[in-house]
């Protein structure tokens, strides 16, 4: 069974930090591409960030760019998030979700996402 | 950026009855078009790629349709485990993926 598990979001103030994982098993990590998603409480999906298989390509929403870092580790099965100066609209659940062999999307299957909350 | 926009925002349907739900593209995205289920509290889960494609597991009362601009999800026969949030996604030009804002179906 392919399974996806975010974890290491919470509580942080204006202009914090914060560093998400996503945990990949059930599949041949090394092989897809990998993205984040997020959904702010109560809204829609918003695509954050896109990594290739080898780390080759990486793409961010113009909402991010600049603050938010995506990379994994294929030795390890994970993928990350870094996220900088993060402000109160980047409140929202953050789900990792793997990519086609191909390279695109669709997005299958989706982890359960993690918590991030940006307040002081 | 390929603006996606769903209609209705909010359906209400009865139970055993067709649900029709519409994804419009503010250009072309040839059927590079994927739907996704929204149940409450749960992470989207994936229905409908290629326009038409049913997902590995997905049950037959789902079809999706068309090409171009206009796309369609239809379930056939409601069951209690479909009133979901429903989102489509193009990825046929993309960075970025863009997904529309999502249709409520409820229970009428």
């Amino acid at each position: 069974e392919v399974l996806l598990v975010e974890s290491g979001g919470g509580l942080v103030k204006p202009g914090g930090s914060l560093r998400l994982s996503c945990a990949a098993s059930g599949f041949t990590f090394s092989s897809y591409p990998m993205n984040w998603v997020r959904q702010a409480p109560g809204k829609g999906l918003e695509w954050v960030s896109y990594i290739s298989s080898a780390s080759s390509y990486i793409y961010y929403a113009d909402s991010v760019k600049g603050r938010f870092t995506i990379s994994r580790d294929n030795a390890k099965n994970s993928l990350y998030l870094q996220m900088e100066s993060l402000r109160a609209d980047d409140t929202a659940v953050y789900y990792c979700a793997k990519g086609t062999a191909a390279g695109s999307p669709p997005f299958d299957p989706w982890g359960q996402g993690t918590l991030v909350t940006v307040s002081s | 950026e390929i603006l996606m926009t769903q209609s209705p925002a909010t359906l209400s349907v009865s139970p055993g009855e067709r649900a029709t739900l519409s994804c419009r593209a503010s250009q072309s995205v040839n059927t590079n078009l994927a739907w996704y289920q929204q149940r409450p509290g749960q992470a989207p889960s994936l229905l409908i790629y290629g326009a038409s494609t049913r997902a590995t597991g997905v049950p037959a009362r789902f079809s999706g349709s068309g090409s171009g601009t206009e796309f369609t999800l239809i379930i056939s026969s409601l069951q209690s485990e479909d009133f979901a949030v429903y989102y489509c996604q193009q990825y046929n030009k993309w960075p970025p993926v863009t997904f529309g804002q999502g249709t409520r179906l409820e229970i009428k």
